[in-house]
């Protein structure tokens, strides 16, 4: 099973909306960690946010936030007015003991 | 401050032959790991290592083996490639050892096995 869910493979969107990446995890330890990555064509992976299990509030960050529900083991992430530049992939990962797991990835394209 | 640097960019080798990527970390980062991404499989633990010893380990063969020198710069060798060793193998530093913390990655070497 997979330890990290992005449903989404890709989206599309307008640029100036609103969009939500999903991201469901499992996990049956206590202590973990949760991670958005955001990989441009360059290729190289951006750090975003971590976010420790015991931390269940909301974070904002500019243009972005997330909502981290441990009741629905779900750590979304919403980018709000869009912008071209916002156009990669993006990656949630979880961290628990010694293993780090990348979900499988959502490809954003924002179209001017 | 320099981020994570990974050389070569690029490299094309053939299936049999052995390679060695290497990876320096950002200036302080003690912590290196390896990754490996494909369209297949995603992105995938290979291994890190702290303080020249290697901490954790993923799934792969024997064939992925790697060290860490004394300055935290790090290689990744693999030998007897395999064409599904074709891949973009990202290296990341921490501060500090333990998956937890996060890291800066490099922008990665891509290897193609023909």
């Amino acid at each position: 099973a997979q330890k990290v869910t992005q449903a989404q493979t890709e989206i599309s969107v307008v640029e100036k909306e609103d969009v939500t990446l999903d991201c469901v995890y499992e996990t049956r330890d206590t202590t973990y960690y949760l991670f958005w990555y955001k990989q441009p064509p360059s290729g190289e992976l951006v750090f975003l946010i971590r976010r420790n299990s015991f931390d269940e509030q909301n974070e904002i960050s500019g243009r972005y936030s997330w909502n981290f529900q441990k009741s629905t083991s779900s750590f979304n992430f919403t980018i709000t007015a869009s912008q071209v530049v916002d156009s990669a992939v993006y990656f949630c990962a979880l961290s628990e003991g010694n293993q780090f797991y990348f979900g499988t990835g959502t490809s954003l394209t924002v179209i001017p | 401050k320099a981020g994570v640097t990974q050389t070569p960019r690029y490299l094309i080798k053939t299936r049999g032959q052995q390679v060695t990527l290497s990876c320096s970390p950002i200036s302080g980062h003690r912590s290196v790991s390896w990754y490996q991404q494909t369209p297949g499989q995603g992105l995938q633990f290979l291994f890190e290592y702290f303080s020249e010893t290697q901490r954790n380990k993923g799934n792969f063969p024997g064939r992925f083996s790697g060290r860490q020198f004394s300055n935290s710069r790090s290689e990744m060798n693999v030998s007897t490639l395999e064409l599904g060793d074709s891949a973009l193998y990202l290296c990341a530093s921490s501060l500090v050892a333990g998956v937890n913390y996060g890291y800066t990655f490099g922008s990665g070497t891509r290897l193609t096995v023909v």
